[in-house]
């Protein structure tokens, strides 16, 4: 059975400074996306890993997936006011079912 | 295009009654799926379908039931409301291996 556990679940940063978070999954997958969510909105979609090693930037956020170690990470340069947001990792269950389970989510409070 | 909508956007039930939740997706999508969202829980799976007609269970279809009679839509059934079902409701929609595009939600209360 598909798990994904996602690291850290609240992370509260300074602006200017970096960080990564991280998504973790227990089986094999060949697709792993990356979403944010603003409070009281709904889910928008950043990024898609679909191969290992593969490595997709937008502005200051930047994706990898290394499905070896079944492990993504979601890396945040220079942080800025307008990243602050609960970001998701979901991963696709390869069992043929096509369907996705998703990380509990990182809330990200950007601090000026 | 309007993407994925769903309706209604709130709605406040008491114990036992039921209702249903609409998903309408425009972008000719094969699946369907229906998440429910819990404060720290992410989004988990009710039901799924990948294609008109089809639907299959995810990871809490306990007290739900869905129907997909026509491919743009993707119905969502409360049987018998209990309060353990209040939570942020959301219809997604994807092609195979393309990201999913998410409605706006739905905001049930049971009280």
């Amino acid at each position: 059975e598909l798990k994904v556990e996602q690291n850290p679940l609240f992370l509260s940063m300074q602006e200017g400074k970096n960080y990564t978070i991280y998504c973790n999954y227990s089986t094999t997958s060949d697709r792993l996306y990356w979403y944010r969510q603003d409070p009281g909105k709904s889910l928008e979609s950043l990024f898609v890993l679909l191969s290992n090693g593969a490595v997709k930037q937008e502005g200051r956020l930047m994706a990898s997936l290394d499905t070896k170690a079944r492990l993504s990470t979601l890396h945040i340069t220079a942080a800025v006011h307008d990243l602050s947001a609960t970001y998701f990792c979901a991963v696709g269950d390869t069992s043929g079912t096509y369907k996705y389970i998703f990380g509990t989510g990182t809330r990200l409070k950007v601090l000026a | 295009n309007a993407g994925v909508t769903q309706t209604p956007k709130f709605r406040v039930l008491k114990t036992g009654q039921s209702m249903t939740l609409l998903c309408a997706q425009d972008m000719n999508h094969e699946y369907m799926y229906w998440y429910r969202q819990d404060p720290g829980m992410g989004l988990r799976l009710i039901h799924y379908s990948v294609g008109e007609g089809t639907t299959a269970k995810g990871e809490v279809p306990d007290g739900y039931n869905v129907s997909r009679l026509k491919k743009q839509n993707f119905l969502l059934g409360l049987e018998s409301a209990a309060p353990s079902q209040t939570s942020v409701y959301f219809c997604a929609s994807s092609d195979q291996r393309a990201p999913q595009h998410f409605g706006d939600g739905t905001r049930l209360s049971i009280l």
